[in-house]
């Protein structure tokens, strides 16, 4: 039982490339997010997911899009990187109603 | 829409002393739920308490306890006995009802244990 995965781990993009962040889980949560964590500035949610197939925007999702063909994984893609995108990326899941969710161990992603 | 403030950007305490967290929050769901989550240097997220908004008495964890005062919307974490291993981020959460799970965090708090 892996738990919440992230690939890559750190990564450094060229302003406009593109990258796609992977976050998997082995819990049969039907839910997932990807955060962005930036100082002083906590984690701020960017697009969710409450099941197979649907997708929904958060609080800051520009410059972001995401996809859920599986239940178990969460794709966050960036089409074009800009320096406002380096950040530490966080998944996360949990099951329906549960009390907490479940966090990967974090990608920081540096755009020059 | 749901907000939560944590109005201490960093807090010092002294080994084996308790500190106090503060977080308030805002909502206008008659349920919800209110996390405190720990961030160590190394970066991982970990989950320290949760406390439900219709739980009779304050959640508890160890050395971990959650101060609930409901009517002046406030979740403060209370850490027992500090110990140097307990410096790091830490933030407050909450949820509400609706049918959905979507967590608004605070900006957070750095604690330093001093030995």
């Amino acid at each position: 039982n892996a738990g919440v995965t992230q690939t890559p781990k750190f990564r450094v993009l060229k302003t406009g490339q593109s990258m796609t962040l992977l976050c998997a889980q082995d819990m049969n949560h039907e839910y997932m997010y990807w955060y962005r964590q930036d100082p002083g500035m906590g984690l701020r949610l960017i697009h969710y997911s409450v099941g197979e197939g649907t997708t929904a925007k958060g609080e800051v999702p520009d410059g972001y899009n995401v996809s859920r063909l599986k239940k178990q994984n969460f794709l966050l893609g960036l089409e074009s990187a800009a320096p406002s995108q380096t950040s530490v990326y966080f998944c996360a899941s949990n099951l329906q109603g549960a009390e907490t969710q479940y966090f990967g161990p974090g990608t920081r992603l540096l755009v020059l | 829409a749901q907000k939560i403030t944590q109005t201490q950007p960093g807090m010092f305490v002294q080994e084996k002393e308790a500190v106090t967290l503060d977080c308030t929050y805002d909502t206008s769901d008659p349920s919800y739920g209110l996390f405190w989550y720990k961030q160590p240097s190394s970066g991982e997220m970990i989950f320290l308490i949760y406390q439900g908004s219709y739980d009779q008495q304050n959640a508890t964890e160890g050395r971990y306890s959650l101060n609930f005062q409901k009517a002046r919307k406030s979740a403060n974490l209370v850490i027992s006995a500090s110990q140097l291993g307990d410096s790091a981020m830490y933030f407050c959460a909450m949820r509400g009802s609706g049918g959905s799970y979507i967590p608004t965090f605070g900006r957070g708090t750095s604690l330093i244990v001093h030995p």
